[in-house]
């Protein structure tokens, strides 16, 4: 089946740092991606939704300028959270839809804490 | 919009069978996934219904009821490997994301 990789799986920051989390699809293009964010023992929430050649759409309450997406290529799509504090720890992941009606594949997730 | 909600705990014993519910709210329907999240993890297909009635996957059984906005996931001859998070989601007005119910984490005690 379709795969979709993330990179880093785990990430350790200091607080006001950035760090860049990568979502690919290996064997398929996505025009579309979606992020997720997963706080401990909390189900999946999104965050945003990537779209290839044209601005990101952000969900209610997410900060634009604090999660910066960039859906660079028809396989790549990259999430930077921008000055980092404790409160963004938290497992991101990012989902692509498959060809398949409501199909969906989903990343491994990377666990991000910021010190 | 949509609104989901399933208990958010559950354990039960190696051998048993568990019915973990999942109750939905939504202003449309396109369906409903099961998916199984274990500990810093990605989520993983389980199941897809559409139709009311009970499809059968192995040891994973799932039921869905439209008229009453349910569903269940039946796991049977649980094994210790089964202790997870199972998510019910049902995709948004546009198809394309889900949305997600809270969880329901289950321990399966030896």
């Amino acid at each position: 089946g379709a795969v979709v990789s993330q990179h880093p799986s785990r990430v350790i920051c200091k607080s006001g740092t950035s760090v860049k989390i990568e979502c690919r699809s290996l064997d398929f293009q996505a025009t579309t991606m979606f992020w997720y964010r997963q706080f401990p023992k909390k189900s999946l929430m999104l965050m945003a939704t990537s779209n290839e050649g044209s601005k990101a759409t952000y969900e209610q309450g997410v900060e634009k300028d604090k999660f910066l997406i960039n859906h660079a290529s028809l396989t790549l799509s990259t999430l930077t959270v921008t000055s980092a504090h404790p409160e963004d720890s938290s497992f991101y992941i990012c989902s692509a839809p498959g060809t398949g009606e409501y199909e969906q594949y989903f990343g491994p997730g990377t666990r991000l804490t910021v010190t | 919009g949509q609104n989901i909600d399933q208990p958010t705990e559950m354990t039960a014993t190696e051998g048993a069978i568990v019915q973990i519910n999942c109750t939905y709210q939504t202003s449309g329907f396109n369906g409903l996934f099961w998916y199984q999240q274990h500990a810093g993890e990605a989520p993983t297909f389980l199941s897809y219904n559409v139709l009311d009635g009970l499809e059968e996957k192995g040891r994973f059984s799932s039921f869905l009821s439209r008229s009453k906005g349910y569903s269940y996931l039946l796991l049977k001859e649980l094994q210790m490997k089964d202790s997870a998070s199972y998510l019910c989601a049902v995709p948004d007005n546009y198809g394309q994301n889900f949305v997600f119910g809270p969880g329901t984490r289950l321990s399966v005690l030896p």
